[in-house]
């Protein structure tokens, strides 16, 4: 149950989209459609952003949007904001039945 | 809106037992798969451990299997996590969250979570 890897950080500025990677393997990512990213601002629980790989709960900013190509699923964020400034994690369920998170990705707006 | 509250957190010596409670309200408990994952002070997040809605399946992660255990009592709406023969490295926020989807035959995400309780491993 290694953790899935993702960039220390990303950052961009106001605007801008940036898109985070998350790489895990055949077992995992790869083999499942069961992707989702989560955000978590500083002292807060995380907050559901993507499931399914790519469909945003209902409350969600259309900014946001998920992607997967083999074993590696992407997040993007489009037009970011200030407000996007936040860690963000993937997580897959796995061929064990368990669920696992990324590394995490802190994204910082210039 | 759905209400998750954890408590039971505490600081303990290495080798001790210890259980999280986590009380749930606004919503059917017993339709719903239920987790706790956990997160270590600056670090990521770490999945810990996930009970069927049906409470017939319970499966964990390495790091903790054969130490904690997930068991729930549908008529308090509380679900519980007994950590035995704990580590410093079992030091983190722990996190109670309801899967989202109900009557679900596997579990994916999350998308309801408690405020977390903080357990604190050290001698």
């Amino acid at each position: 149950q290694s953790a899935l890897t993702q960039p220390a950080s990303v950052s961009g500025s106001p605007g801008q989209s940036i898109t985070i990677s998350c790489t895990g393997t055949s077992s995992d990512v790869g083999g499942y459609n069961y992707v989702s990213w989560y955000q978590q601002h500083p002292g807060k629980a995380p907050k559901l952003m993507i499931c399914d790989v790519s469909n945003r709960p209902s409350g969600v900013s259309n900014r946001f949007s998920g992607s997967k190509s083999g074993n590696t699923a992407s997040l993007t964020i489009s037009g970011l904001q200030a407000e996007d400034e936040a860690d963000y994690y993937c997580s897959s369920y796995t061929s064990s039945s368990t669920l696992v998170f990324g590394t995490g990705t802190k994204v910082t707006v210039l | 809106q759905v209400q998750l509250v954890e408590s039971g957190g505490g600081v303990v010596q290495p080798g001790m037992s210890l259980r999280l409670s986590c009380a749930a309200s606004r919503f059917t408990f017993s339709n719903y798969a239920m987790h706790w994952v956990r997160q270590a002070p600056g670090k990521g997040l770490e999945w810990v451990a996930v009970l069927s809605y049906d409470g017939n399946n319970k499966y964990y992660a390495d790091s903790v299997k054969g130490r904690f255990t997930i068991s729930r009592d549908t008529s308090k709406n509380t679900l519980y996590l007994q950590m035995n023969s704990l580590r410093v490295d079992d030091t983190a926020v722990y996190y109670c969250a309801r899967d989202l989807r109900a009557w679900s035959s596997n579990w994916y995400y999350f998308d309801y979570w408690g405020q977390g309780t903080l357990v604190t491993v050290s001698s």
